[in-house]
């Protein structure tokens, strides 16, 4: 049963360009969650989404951050015009319910570097 | 709103030391309480968790018990092991109307052991 899937392990972008980090969640589990890690930091909430909606994206930058979770294929988290303070680790979790006693799957994150 | 303060780091111990890696908390409801282990280039694993006051979670040597008294939840393990040097994470989850399961995360404390 694989786990939760991220993918690149690594993305270098330069400034400005366009940066698209993807999950796939495991198998059986249709609530995702994104974090971002700066360095030497824990990590902070982004967003959580169920298929086809975003439930929760409170801890999402207003601007230049987007994130989706199709019916079909990963979800995806999108990063427009990056900048340097973009650099960090991006992991993504899933649950398979909701409740908060389910612990929540990680997966390897994308480590994202702005030249 | 919630939040998770965890002893800082960095941790440096000799092969079968003690180990404590303190953690309290602060939360509006009834949190469920983790512990997540990172290793380098890694995501981030559950190493155990409690739901409930007075619940022990336990898993590879290590415990940790649910203390709604003193709002705790202090990670232990009597004889610790080279293998152990990671950063260890304290979160707790408290399902919100909209925020489904986000983890709330202590900064982490980076644990070294020596041979």
């Amino acid at each position: 049963n694989a786990g939760v899937m991220q993918n690149p392990r690594h993305l270098v972008r330069r400034r400005g360009q366009e940066a698209r980090l993807r999950c796939s969640p495991m198998k059986g589990h249709s609530h995702v969650y994104w974090y971002r890690q700066l360095p030497e930091e824990g990590l902070k909430f982004m967003v959580y989404l169920q298929k086809e909606n975003i439930i929760d994206e409170s801890g999402m930058p207003k601007e230049r951050f987007s994130a989706e979770f199709p019916k079909e294929g990963p979800s995806i988290l999108r990063i427009q015009q990056v900048v340097r303070g973009d650099s960090a680790a991006y992991f993504c979790a899933s649950s398979r319910e909701p409740a908060s006693n389910q612990p929540q799957h990680f997966g390897d994150g994308t480590r994202l570097s702005i030249l | 709103g919630n939040s998770v303060t965890q002893m800082e780091g960095p941790v440096t111990l000799s092969e079968e030391a003690f180990l404590t890696i303190n953690c309290t908390y602060t939360a509006t409801g009834y949190p469920s309480l983790f512990w997540y282990v990172q290793y380098p280039g890694e995501g981030l694993q559950l190493l155990l968790k409690a739901t409930k006051a007075d619940d022990k979670g336990s898993n590879k040597g290590f415990e940790a018990t649910y203390r709604k008294e003193t709002t705790s939840f202090h990670l232990e393990k009597g004889s610790v092991q080279v293998s152990d040097s990671a950063v260890y994470f304290c979160a707790l989850s408290d399902q919100g109307e909209t925020s489904g399961s986000r983890l709330t995360f202590g900064e982490g404390t980076q644990l070294t052991v020596n041979p």
